[in-house]
């Protein structure tokens, strides 16, 4: 069965520290993985994709993730964190076969002062 | 440049009663989406519209009805509203409809069924 996996539902780091959010998927096809955010109150964002090429791509605000197909792994990373990266996190893979993206649960970042 | 705008913000219904969520879009994309937000569920598409005049049922399409009204409009309706249906509910668009598009949301839609 097709599925992303995000295994820490809250995550707190302090603020300067560094970040790693977890990406687990299942999928049959070639799979495009994506991060979004959601910012309290807000709709989602698009951090980063990766589709092909260099398994380690680069997003906005400083993040980047790498692409670890042995491990069927898609993890979020940033070297400081910023109490402005308080959100909550989605990892989603797609296809070029298919409409649907699946979604992970998310994982939410609280940032300690 | 409003993107994508969803009305309306907050909504309570009593159990029965019928709404309708609007989505619309200013970025000329050709494929929309509804999806419901639950605790610990992440994302979940109800229903989608890869192009005007299309619409596909998603992963949870039971108790709703949708119309791709035009390119830029696409809505949601609950027919008979019930407290399972309590969720945040998001419209995305993207410029196609596969996979790998990026997808643009609203800020998303509040609603408690009583």
């Amino acid at each position: 069965a097709q599925s992303v996996t995000q295994p820490d539902i809250h995550i707190t780091v302090s603020e300067g520290a560094s970040l790693e959010l977890r990406c687990n998927y299942s999928y049959g096809a070639t799979p495009y993985l994506f991060w979004y955010v959601q910012s309290p109150g807000q709709g989602l964002q698009l951090l980063l994709k990766y589709f092909s090429g260099d398994t380690l791509v680069q997003g906005i605000k400083g993040f980047e993730a790498e692409f670890k197909r042995s491990q069927s792994s898609f993890n979020l990373r940033k070297p400081s964190v910023h109490w402005s990266d308080a959100a909550e996190y989605f990892c989603a893979v797609g296809s070029d076969s298919n409409y649907q993206l699946i979604w992970g649960a998310g994982t939410k970042l609280i940032i300690k002062p | 440049n409003a993107g994508v705008t969803q009305t309306p913000k907050f909504q309570v219904l009593k159990t029965g009663q019928s709404m309708t969520l609007q989505c619309a879009q200013d970025m000329n994309h050709n494929s929309m989406y509804w999806y419901r937000q639950d605790p610990g569920m992440g994302l979940r598409l109800i229903y989608y519209s890869a192009s005007e005049g299309t619409t596909d049922k998603g992963e949870v399409p039971n108790g709703y009805n949708v119309s791709r009204l035009n390119k830029r409009e696409f809505s949601l309706r609950l027919e008979s509203a019930a407290p399972s249906q309590t969720s945040v509910y998001f419209c995305a668009s993207s410029e196609v409809g596969w996979g790998l598009e990026t997808q643009y949301f609203g800020p998303g839609t509040r609603l408690l069924v009583l």
